[in-house]
C-alpha cells in the first residue's frame, strides 16, 4: 500500500496570501495524484487530477505540481471560501490511499 | 447531472452487519469507465477507500477490510451496495459512495453527501 503523508497538518494563512501544501508518497506514483477540498459536513470536492490538471470550474488560483513522490498544491491568493481541509490521494495503484489532510485556517 | 445518495441504518450493533445502498441518478452503474466506490471517514480523520464495483460486476476491496466486505450492484434500480460484517466501534464513520472515473487521469468526481453510521449497543 502506498502511504501518503501531508504537511503541515494545519496551515494558518491570512486572506490574500499564498498557501503551499505538501504531499509525499511512500513510493513512486508518477503524476497519479489528486487533490480534494473538503468543508465541514460535505463530501470532498475534486480540485486537481494528474498532479496538475484543474478540474472543471476550479479557479486558476489553485495549482498543483510534482511527480514521483513529492507534490504540492498552491493556492495563490486565499479567498474566504478556500479555508477548508485539503487531501491528496494517489491512484497509481490499489488500494487508493489518501493523506491525512492539511487544514487551512484563517490567521 | 450525476447524483449519488446513500441510504441505510445510522446505528448498528457490534458484531452485526452494516448494509448501505447508494442510489445513482444521471449515470448508469452498468456502463462507462467508472468504478463505483465506497469510502469512509472516521470522525475527525482522513478518508479510507473501502472498495469498488465495476460495470461488469468485478470488485476489488481494500486488503484491510477484504475479509468483511462485499459490494454488489442492482442494475435494475441503478444502485450499488456495501455490506460490512462483524462490525466494531472502529467501524463508526461517515460512509460515502462515490464514482471514480478513469480516463487520462483517475479521480472521484461525484460523491454522495455521506451517511454517519455508529456502531454501538
Amino acid at each position: 500500500e502506498t502511504v501518503m503523508t501531508q504537511s503541515p497538518a494545519t496551515l494558518s494563512v491570512s486572506p490574500g496570501e499564498r498557501a503551499t501544501l505538501s504531499c509525499r508518497a511512500s513510493q513512486w506514483i508518477s503524476n497519479h495524484l489528486v487533490w480534494y477540498q473538503q468543508k465541514p459536513g460535505q463530501a470532498p470536492r475534486l480540485l486537481i487530477s494528474g498532479a496538475s490538471t484543474r478540474a472543471t470550474n476550479i479557479p486558476a488560483r489553485f495549482s498543483g505540481h510534482g511527480s514521483g513522490t513529492e507534490f504540492t498544491l498552491t493556492i495563490s491568493s486565499l479567498q474566504s471560501e478556500d479555508f477548508a481541509l485539503y487531501y491528496c490521494q494517489q491512484y497509481n495503484n490499489w488500494p487508493r490511499t489518501f493523506g491525512q489532510g492539511t487544514r487551512v485556517e484563517i490567521k | 447531472q450525476v447524483q449519488l445518495q446513500e441510504s441505510g441504518p445510522g446505528l448498528v450493533k457490534p458484531s452485526q452487519t452494516l448494509s448501505l445502498t447508494c442510489t445513482v441518478s444521471g449515470a448508469s452503474v452498468n456502463s462507462g469507465t467508472y468504478y463505483w466506490s465506497w469510502l469512509r471517514q472516521h470522525p475527525g480523520k482522513g478518508l479510507e477507500w473501502i472498495g469498488y464495483i465495476f460495470n461488469n460486476g468485478d470488485t476489488y476491496y481494500n486488503p484491510s477490510l477484504k475479509s468483511r466486505v462485499t459490494l454488489s450492484a442492482d442494475t435494475s434500480n441503478n444502485q450499488f451496495s456495501l455490506t460490512l460484517r462483524f462490525v466494531t466501534a472502529a467501524d463508526t464513520a461517515v460512509y460515502f459512495c462515490a464514482r471514480e472515473f478513469c480516463g487520462t487521469n483517475c479521480y472521484f468526481d461525484y460523491w454522495g453527501q455521506g451517511t454517519l453510521v455508529t456502531v454501538s449497543s
